[in-house]
């Protein structure tokens, strides 16, 4: 099993729909979370980042971490086809000096139709 | 720079040739990271480098991988003797390092076809 997992989806939503994405993961140790947002032959873009447990909001999206589930989630609102992409959930579980190894689930490809 | 840069963008190499991949960081940003994205396979992390020394190079595939750092900034990955195996996306991220994590931001990546 994956440390972490994450639907592959596509997922194809109408536009101006929430974009409901989600990870699960199995080691107890990550602390810190992350969202990138990867389009078709380009480097992932960072969306959002969190530590710990709680929301966090940031235009159009907003993150949530459980983790006592250890589930994370990703919204967003009123989406576009410009949002079509592959996201990828990532997290760590440690910083500073002895690193930030960002272990990545698979990804979920989304598809905003017009 | 403005951003971490990778060169080159895309390498076609044969099979039993090496290959040097190239990653400029984010100036200031003393961790780096090597990952390789292939289809199907997800990202996987390779290596990571604080400053010129690589405390973690757990994800090194084989002995055929190597990558050095010099002067705290650019990074090469050297494959060799590649394998059709190896043909994948190679991705560059850099992160300020420090007390705390911190974000990481990724290059565009190399896409190394192995023929």
């Amino acid at each position: 099993q994956k440390e972490v997992e994450q639907d592959p989806g596509p997922l194809s939503v109408p536009e101006g729909a929430i974009v409901s994405l989600n990870c699960t993961y199995s080691n107890s140790a990550f602390q810190y979370f992350m969202w990138y947002r990867q389009y078709s032959r380009k480097g992932p873009e960072l969306l959002m980042y969190t530590y710990s447990s709680g929301n966090k909001e940031d235009g159009r999206f907003t993150a949530q971490v459980d983790k006592s589930s250890k589930y994370i989630s990703l919204f967003i609102r009123d989406s576009q086809p410009s949002d079509s992409a592959t996201y990828l959930c990532a997290m760590s579980a440690r910083g500073g000096a002895a690193g930030n190894k960002l272990t990545f689930g698979g990804g979920t490809r989304v598809l905003v139709k017009p | 720079g403005a951003g971490v840069s990778q060169s080159p963008s895309n390498k076609v190499t044969e099979k039993g040739k090496d290959v040097e991949l190239r990653c400029d960081p984010i100036s200031g940003h003393t961790a780096l990271y090597w990952y390789r994205q292939s289809l199907g396979q997800g990202l996987e992390f390779l290596i990571y480098f604080q400053g010129n020394s690589a405390p973690d190079k757990s994800g090194l595939p084989s002995d055929r991988f190597s990558a050095e750092r010099t002067g705290g900034s650019v990074s090469t990955l050297t494959i060799q003797r590649t394998q059709q195996e190896d043909s994948a996306v190679y991705l560059c991220a850099s992160s300020l390092g420090g007390v705390v994590n911190t974000e990481a931001f990724f290059g565009q990546g190399t896409r190394l076809t192995v023929v």
